[in-house]
């Protein structure tokens, strides 16, 4: 499983875009990347995932280089409630997507100030 | 409401005693995931079960364990408790083949006095 390296702490105004990235630089090719939410005393709750260059739903934009050392997870326009632990993970997917140790590291900690 | 569900919420007891948690994975899913979360600690990961087996193991300690049954819940055993093993455990289930990765419980807080 492809270690992650997360900034431990970002602080973001409200109505900013926020951008955290994530190095992965042992990704193996049949790797997904995966990135979760939390909020304190709950679970972590999924936001996006991708493969390779731009994925997009309603909450998020994962952006990944060619080489997929790295991602980019993209909020828009944060709010207050955006507060939370954000977690990158890296894993293979396919057919043993249920034999995969899913490895928390520490996250990166995004603070929204009003 | 995520699909899995973890009981008890709450869950206060003295140490050396033992307690037994209880997951029921979102419908269809069958591997069951344990984690535990200290106070400001990242989720270690415990235990996987896949369809009723074992399928891989974290940090376990041998003082705890657990078992997934035939209708696919989990349950996660912790025996002679210790002050340090007051944390939060979460219970996660995926489906084989998909893209949404893992769906969490909202956990069990246990506190060992």
């Amino acid at each position: 499983l492809a270690k992650t390296t997360q900034p431990i702490s970002m602080d973001s105004y409200e109505g900013q875009e926020v951008n955290i990235t994530c190095s992965h630089n042992n990704i193996a090719t049949n790797d997904y990347i995966t990135w979760y939410q939390q909020f304190p005393s709950q679970g972590p709750r999924f936001i996006i995932q991708g493969y390779k260059t731009k994925v997009t739903n309603e909450v998020a934009s994962l952006f990944i280089p060619a080489d997929r050392k790295s991602s980019t997870l993209s909020l828009p326009r944060v709010s207050l409630s955006d507060t939370a632990v954000y977690y990158c993970l890296v894993g293979d997917r396919g057919l043993n997507f249920g034999n995969e140790k899913l490895t928390f590291g520490t996250g990166t900690r995004l603070t929204i100030i009003p | 409401d995520s699909g899995v569900t973890q009981t008890p919420k709450h869950l206060i007891t003295a140490t050396g005693q033992r307690v037994t948690l209880r997951c029921s994975p979102r419908s269809g899913d069958l591997s069951v995931y344990w984690y535990q979360q200290s106070l400001d600690q990242g989720l270690q990961f415990l235990i996987q079960y896949y369809n009723g087996e074992e399928r891989a193991k974290g940090n376990i300690l041998e003082r705890f364990s657990a078992q997934q049954f035939p209708d696919l819940h989990s349950e996660l055993n912790l025996s002679s408790l210790e002050l340090g093993d007051s944390a939060l455990y979460f219970c996660a289930s995926s489906v084989v083949v998909g893209s949404y990765g893992y769906t969490f419980g909202s956990g069990t807080r246990l506190t060992v006095v």
